[in-house]
């Protein structure tokens, strides 16, 4: 069966400083991972994916995300925050080969000036 | 990538009464998802729905209380029927778009029922 967790469900970081976003994951067969972002009052955004290509996987906005096989995670980070990363982050894996997406917990990011 | 439009983006409904949110894709998906997200919660899977098929409904969810149409391939309504406060949330359609699992979502549908 496939599940995800995420570590945290409130990081702080000021801004400029590095963001961390810990995702881990469990699939029985081949994963596809995605990172999401939801802004207040919006849907979610797809920011980036990895789909068994490059395991650096760079998205949107600076993100990125390393797919990381033996720790079993799939952790976004970007090396400087800025003011408007504050948001809502989800982390999805595929459900099998049924197109469904198992979504995390989710981790608020806050930014302070 | 696929362009979702929902309507209404926000309603405030009496309990008891029912309220269909549209799903509008700008381009023909065979699946079609319908998420709820209660306040400060994440994502729940309600049902995929396929053209030509019936939805599909996750654990917890029934046709009676969230009837879904998906009468062709760039649209899709979800029901929510005879409201309860339980029922105020966010709720969500996404599409499985340009392979590899990725989904993108509408704007969503802010409900409140009082």
């Amino acid at each position: 069966a496939q599940s995800v967790t995420q570590l945290g469900s409130h990081v702080s970081v000021s801004e400029g400083a590095l963001v961390l976003l810990r995702c881990n994951y469990s699939s029985s067969v081949p994963p596809y991972l995605f990172w999401y972002v939801q802004y207040p009052n919006q849907g979610l955004q797809l920011l980036l994916k990895y789909t068994s290509a490059a395991t650096l996987v760079k998205g949107i906005n600076g993100f990125e995300a390393e797919f990381k096989k033996s720790e079993t995670s799939f952790h976004l980070t970007k090396p400087s925050a800025h003011m408007s990363d504050a948001a809502e982050y989800f982390c999805a894996v595929n459900a099998g080969n049924t197109g469904k997406l198992i979504f995390g917990q989710g981790t608020t990011l806050q930014v302070k000036p | 990538s696929a362009v979702i439009s929902q309507k209404p983006s926000r309603d405030i409904c009496q309990r008891g009464t029912s309220l269909t949110i549209q799903c509008q894709v700008d381009s023909q998906v065979t699946m079609m998802f319908w998420y709820r997200q209660q306040p400060g919660q994440s994502l729940t899977l309600i049902a995929t729905a396929n053209q030509g098929s019936e939805a599909t409904y996750e654990s917890g969810f029934v046709i009676d209380k969230f009837p879904i149409s998906r009468p062709n391939l760039t649209f899709s309504t979800l029901t929510v029927s005879n409201m309860s406060p339980e029922d105020s949330s966010i709720y969500l359609c996404s599409v499985n778009s340009g392979g590899n699992y990725e989904q993108y979502f509408g704007p969503g549908t802010r409900l409140t029922v009082t």
